[in-house]
């Protein structure tokens, strides 16, 4: 099974910050078979990224993902007030998919 | 746009069988795999398994002895069963539409992320 490690654990931003998430997998993860989500409490979290750096439909520009092998990131240009959530990181290059355990992204 | 809606007992007693169902409007269950994925409560998210409307199952070895999904297409459903349960499967449950994104040929499955999910229901296990 590919673990997953993602940091910070949380990070406290303002509005009109850069936000950069790390995740790393403990193995080379296939064809940047990485997956990003977004969750907000009491919501099912929503796919932002696939294949490390294709943005899902509808998914604003300001969300950004890059990465190979086992280093993954995914960066916000620029904070809005409705991302302040938690973020997953997904492999899905090896079977069973794991999730990395998220990093909250709390207001300042 | 497809939407899931899960839906089942939300307290389930130690030891008895965990039933849940997904109904997928918008989209068929023909021609997609469909998932279960659960979080316990302030933890993060496991995959619970898939089944591919062929009907191939590939699920969690952590979970496989104790897990059966299957569809019903005549409803547009597909269903979660999860047996002998104890308080570690207190969870909200997530059903989901994967996509294929690699094929792991060690294990020889594809591997999926997740577009849809459904709004999850949260399931106790509790005498």
């Amino acid at each position: 099974e590919t673990l997953l490690t993602q940091s910070p654990g949380t990070l406290s931003l303002s509005p009109g910050e850069r936000v950069t998430l790390s995740c790393r997998a403990s193995q080379s993860v296939s064809s940047s078979s990485l997956a990003w989500y977004q969750q907000k409490p009491g919501q099912a979290p929503r796919l932002l990224i696939y294949g490390a750096s294709s943005r899902a439909t509808g998914i604003p520009d300001r969300f950004s993902g890059s990465g190979s092998g086992t280093a993954f990131t995914l960066t916000i240009s620029r904070l809005e007030p409705e991302d302040f959530a938690v973020y997953f990181c997904q492999q899905y290059a090896t079977s069973p998919p794991t999730f990395g355990p998220g990093t909250k992204v709390d207001l300042k | 746009q497809v939407q899931l809606q899960e839906s089942g007992p939300g307290l389930v007693k130690p030891s008895e069988t965990l039933s849940l169902s997904c109904t997928v409007s918008g989209g068929s269950v023909s021609g997609h795999y469909w998932s279960w994925i659960r979080q316990a409560p302030e933890k993060g998210l496991e995959w619970i398994g898939y089944r591919y409307y062929s009907g191939t199952t590939n699920y969690n070895p952590s979970l496989k002895s104790r897990v059966t999904i299957s569809l019903d297409t005549s409803k547009n459903q597909f269903s979660l069963k999860l047996k002998s349960v104890t308080a570690a499967d207190t969870a909200v449950y997530y059903c989901a539409r994967g996509f294929p994104g690699y094929y792991d040929s060690s294990a020889s499955f594809w591997v999926e992320y997740f577009q849809d999910w459904g709004q999850g229901t949260l399931v106790t296990v509790s005498s």
